[in-house]
């Protein structure tokens, strides 16, 4: 079975500091999800990654894949408090089944 | 567009009784996922419908079924309930067509308390 393994599970940041997240998966995937999930709230979909050496910037976050090393990297930069949330990775296999991550649990503090 | 949407949303229920939820998918998205979450184990593939056709299965008893309507909508039953089936139950949905845009979209789950 496919296992994803995030760190760190929590995090607690100051604002403006940038800090990353690790998402490693056991076995070959060419599919990997970030999401983040707000307290009470469903996943919402942050970025898709598909390729070796994909990278996807949204505001100050960014998500990369490297493929071969079987790792993805949620970066986040000048972090602020609208960030604190939940975030998990997921990997697809080829039968379209998702695993997820543990999540990371980010706090921004002022 | 409307978004996944998911009944009941609160969901009260007592040792040994069954339950059924109801997921909505977004128009147009015949992939139907579901996904048990807890504090402890996480994020939990159950189960995902394709068509009507159960299409993948995660590791969970037999207890735990679903199916799909030929509007894609779907349910998932859990019968004789136990205390560690309570959770918060998610349905997610997606065309699943594997382009570079695709992915899932979560509803806002059912929470489940088993007493």
């Amino acid at each position: 079975e496919l296992k994803v393994e995030q760190n760190p599970l929590f995090l607690s940041m100051q604002e403006e500091k940038n800090y990353t997240i690790y998402c490693n998966y056991s076995t070959t995937s060419d599919r990997l999800y970030w999401y983040r999930q707000d307290p009470g709230k469903s996943l919402e979909s942050l970025f898709v990654l598909l390729s070796n050496g994909a990278v996807k910037q949204e505001g100050r976050l960014m998500a990369s894949l490297d493929t071969k090393a079987r790792l993805s990297t949620l970066h986040i930069t000048a972090a602020v408090h609208d960030l604190s949330a939940t975030y998990f990775c997921a990997v697809q296999n080829t039968g379209n089944q998702f695993y997820f991550g543990t999540g990371t649990s980010l706090t921004v503090i002022p | 567009k409307a978004g996944v949407t998911q009944t009941p949303r609160y969901l009260i229920k007592t040792r040994g009784q069954q339950v059924t939820l109801s997921c909505s998918p977004i128009s147009g998205h015949r992939s139907v996922s579901w996904y048990q979450q807890t504090p402890g184990q996480g994020l939990q593939f159950l189960f995902e419908y394709f068509s009507e056709t159960q299409r993948n299965k995660g590791n969970f008893p037999g207890r735990f079924s679903g199916r799909q309507f030929s509007n894609s909508r779907s349910e998932m039953n859990v019968s004789t309930l136990e205390l560690g089936d309570s959770a918060l139950y998610l349905c997610a949905s997606s065309h699943w067509v594997r382009s570079d845009t695709d992915t899932q979209y979560f509803g806002p789950g059912t929470r489940l308390t088993v007493l």
